[in-house]
Order: structure tokens, then sequence, then C-alpha cells
């Protein structure tokens, strides 16, 4: 199993629909969560970190953190084409002292 | 303007040799990465290093070398023992922890250095 595993892609939305990418890990004391947006050929960027179980929001994204079930999740709303990239889940924990792994990443096109 | 740098960007080994790839920040950052992408792959951990003079292998470390003598740069060398280095390289750093709230920051990505086996 790995360490952090993301949904298989490629995910396809019409634009103005709303995307859902998840993202589970293994390391139940994990602490810190992050979402990061690659676009072909590029290096990722973050879109969004999340730390306490709930929902945070920050215009047409939200993040979801269920630590119980060990489970993220990243909500894009209105996408729009250039939603269109791969999305990255990044996890740190107490123990990897200051090293993310990432997820695989799901590859997003939103079609107009 | 701060960030990372990475040069080159595209860069051709033919078989056997050694290169050097650069990783150059001024964002002040204590902790640096290096990571390696394959197409279609998410990123798996060559070395990284919390502090100057100071660093670690990650999950895919052999055939690698690297340096931290100072803490704007941590170059990556590609030694003739990596079988398969064709891939595409990132540099991250990372700001210490607790600036954003949680107990880790996240990292901040150079632009990549592309590297071609001829």
């Amino acid at each position: 199993q790995k360490e952090v595993e993301q949904n298989s892609g490629p995910l396809s939305v019409p634009e103005g629909a709303i995307a859902s990418l998840n993202c589970t890990y293994s390391d139940r004391g994990s602490q810190s969560f992050f979402w990061y947006r690659q676009y072909s050929g590029k290096s990722p960027e973050l879109i969004m970190f999340i730390y306490s179980n709930g929902d945070k929001e920050d215009g047409r994204f939200t993040a979801q953190l269920n630590k119980a079930s060990q489970y993220v999740s990243l909500l894009i709303r209105d996408s729009q084409p250039s939603d269109s990239a791969t999305y990255l889940c990044a996890v740190n924990g107490v123990t990897n002292a200051g090293k993310s792994t990432f997820g695989d990443g799901t590859t997003l096109t939103v079609k107009p | 303007d701060g960030g990372i740098t990475q040069s080159p960007k595209y860069l051709f080994r033919k078989e056997g040799q050694n290169v050097t790839l650069s990783c150059e920040q001024n964002l002040n950052h204590d902790a640096m990465y290096w990571y390696r992408q394959d197409p279609g792959q998410g990123l798996r951990l060559i070395y990284y290093s919390q502090i100057v003079n100071d660093f670690q292998k990650g999950d895919i470390a052999e055939g690698y070398s690297v340096s931290r003598e100072k803490k704007e740069s941590f170059p990556l060398t590609v030694t003739s023992a990596q079988k398969n280095p064709t891939a595409f390289y990132l540099c991250a750093s990372r700001s210490p922890a607790g600036l954003a709230g949680g107990t880790y920051n996240e990292q901040f990505f150079g632009p990549g250095t592309r590297l071609t086996v001829l």
C-alpha cells in the first residue's frame, strides 16, 4: 500500500461543474496536508493547505480533512478550462522529519 | 524577487558522465529538497537537507549525491551509477515550521531541470 494514494485519473468534468479530487494516507500521525497544482511541463504550485479536521475554503477551492478516516479531498467549484492540470496531494507527519510524501497525482481535464 | 532558481532548464548527458544540477534560493529557507518526477508519476524524494552542512538520503538516493555548503545552494550531482537518469528534476525549499499555523509549511518549487541521457 502506498503511503499517499490519490484517485486514479484522468478525471474529466464539463466547464462549470464541481471537480472532486481525493487522497488517502496511511500514516495516522500525519499533521499537515497540501494540494499542489502542476501544469504540464511546469513545477508544482500550492493551491491549498489544511491542518485541522473540517473544511477550508479559498475562492473556488475547498479542502476537506477527516483525520479519523485518513482522508483529504479538494473540491473545485465552477471548474474552468484553466483548472486543467495534475493535482498532487502531499502529506507531512511527525515522524518524517519535514519530508513531504506525495501521491502520484490526478490529472483533471475541464472541457469547455 | 524571492524565489528558487534551477539551472540549466534542459540538460543532456552522455552515458558514463556525471552532471550537476544547480539549485539556488534567496528565500532564507533552512530546508531544501530534491525530487525526481517521471512521466505520469508523482514526486520521489532523492535527498533533503534541513540545515547547512547536513543532508539525508530520501527514497531514491542511489546514483545521486548532494552538498549543502551554503544555506542558499543545494546542488545535485547525477553520477554514472544512476542507470536511468532521464527525468524531470525539481528542487524545493521550505520555510521554518509554524509560520502558517501548522507543523510544517508548504514547499516552494523551482522551475525544474529536464535531464535526458543520450
